[in-house]
């Protein structure tokens, strides 16, 4: 069946060090992944996203990278801040409008 | 509007009482979608309309949820009857366009059911 998941629920990084969130998917025939970031209280915010014809997109002290051939989606933080403390979802679209997501990965950035 | 708000931000109820929790999206987005987060857990989606066409709604969970867009613009999600377990945050998302992500979320609706 078609699925998002995330190998860790937790994460604690160091202020400065990079932190890398991952996530698994199960349907090949997704053709859009998103990586969202949502602060305590608030709505999910669109970070970045990767068409499966890509491998890698790069953006400000973000990378996400997929890798086809073992359904595996990552988003690298370099350099994190504090403010990057927050609860991190992969979502997937398979061409059509709705968005699956993940249950989310708590990033912790420890001063 | 600036952003897709959604009112009211929290919302408790007595089981059994009908709500209705309203989404005001991005003005020209014709896109709007409902999910529901539950405590701990990611986002579970609920319907979505685009333009005039029929909404799909494939994701919810029973017929004492109900949801309609009025112009095109403002939604209402409705959940009649309701039960603890409807108790979670229901945000309200809208894009610009048809499919894939870039959705713009709301900061949702708390609803508790005691």
């Amino acid at each position: 069946g078609e699925s998002v998941g995330l190998h860790l629920p937790t994460l604690s990084v160091q202020e400065g060090d990079n932190s890398i969130i991952n996530c698994a998917y199960s349907n090949s025939a997704s053709d859009y992944f998103i990586w969202y970031k949502q602060e305590s209280g608030k709505g999910p915010q669109f970070i970045i996203d990767i068409r499966s014809n890509m491998d890698k997109r790069q953006g400000q002290r973000v990378t996400v990278l997929l890798n086809k051939t073992v359904k595996h989606l990552s988003l690298q933080i370099a350099a994190t801040q504090p403010g990057d403390s927050a609860v991190y979802f992969c979502a997937e679209n398979f061409g059509n409008e709705k968005l699956t997501f993940g249950t989310g990965t708590r990033l912790t950035i420890i001063p | 509007g600036a952003g897709v708000s959604q009112s009211p931000s929290n919302k408790v109820t007595e089981k059994g009482k009908d709500v209705e929790l309203r989404c005001d999206p991005i003005s020209g987005h014709t896109a709007l979608y409902w999910y529901r987060q539950s405590l701990g857990q990611g986002l579970e989606f609920l319907i979505y309309f685009q333009g005039n066409s029929a909404p799909d709604k494939s994701g919810l969970p029973s017929d004492r949820f109900s949801a309609e867009r009025t112009g095109g613009s403002v939604s209402t999600l409705t959940i009649q009857r309701t039960q603890q377990e409807d108790s979670a945050v229901y945000l309200c998302a809208s894009s610009p366009k048809n499919g894939g992500g870039g959705y713009t979320f709301g900061s949702g609706t708390r609803l508790t059911v005691v």
